[in-house]
């Protein structure tokens, strides 16, 4: 079955990076696409951007462009997110999710807590 | 950058039924359609339908999407408790090159 696990808590001082990371499983790493949606506490879903595991291209909302960088490792099956010049606006749930032209599968997420 | 508009919150009875709105523009819902997704306190979202009513499997015959121009909807009947929850549209926007969602609608079952 599909799985994205992705890895545990972060909390992190203002200014610092974090990268976050999601193993896939259970079907062809390379067939589909991979989103980062991130949820502050009590909002909405906000897209981050995204990462195509084949030929490792990426696309990134207007907001993050220059902070935020998606990668992958097809030995593992690991897609990375990474943001920088982080801030109290910053803390989240970060959640990785498979595109098979909508968001079909969701990794459980990950909080990241920016706190001084 | 610009999202998709939904209503904040919808309240209906138990056994009812509840139709959810999502406007978006001719750049986004009204292009490649929406997608609906579930996500109860707590929980990752879960896909309820992709390109305007396609169900994952799993997922209820009493989940219903359409879609008129740029407004999709998300009809649901015979509420029940567990369909409270939170519920978000989304879609790819060909002219941002991003995925947006709505600002994602509370539904409460009375």
């Amino acid at each position: 079955q599909v799985q994205l696990v992705q890895s545990g808590v972060e909390v992190k001082k203002p200014g610092a990076s974090v990268k976050v990371s999601c193993k896939a499983s259970g079907y062809t790493f390379t067939n589909y696409f991979i989103h980062w949606v991130r949820q502050a506490p009590g909002q909405g879903l906000e897209w981050m951007g995204v990462i195509n595991p084949s030929g490792g291209g990426t696309t990134y909302a207007q907001k993050f462009q220059g902070r935020v960088t998606v990668t992958r490792d097809t030995s593992t099956n690991t897609v990375y997110m990474e943001l920088s010049g982080l801030g109290s606006e910053d803390t989240a749930v970060y959640h990785c999710a498979r595109e098979s032209g909508s968001l079909d599968y969701w990794g459980l997420g990950t909080l990241v807590t920016v706190s001084s | 950058q610009a999202g998709l508009t939904q209503p904040p919150s919808v309240s209906k009875a138990l056994r009812q039924t509840a139709t959810l709105t999502c406007t978006g523009n001719s750049n986004n819902v009204g292009d490649q359609g929406a997608a609906w997704l579930q996500q109860h306190q707590g929980h990752p979202p879960k896909l309820l339908s992709y390109r305007n009513n396609n169900r994952p499997s799993g997922i209820s015959e009493r989940f219903s999407a359409s879609r008129s121009g740029n407004t999709a909807s998300l009809t649901i009947t015979g509420l029940q408790p567990e369909d409270e929850a939170d519920y978000y549209c989304s879609a790819w926007d060909s002219s941002l090159s991003a995925w947006v969602f709505g600002g994602g609608t509370k539904l409460t079952v009375l």
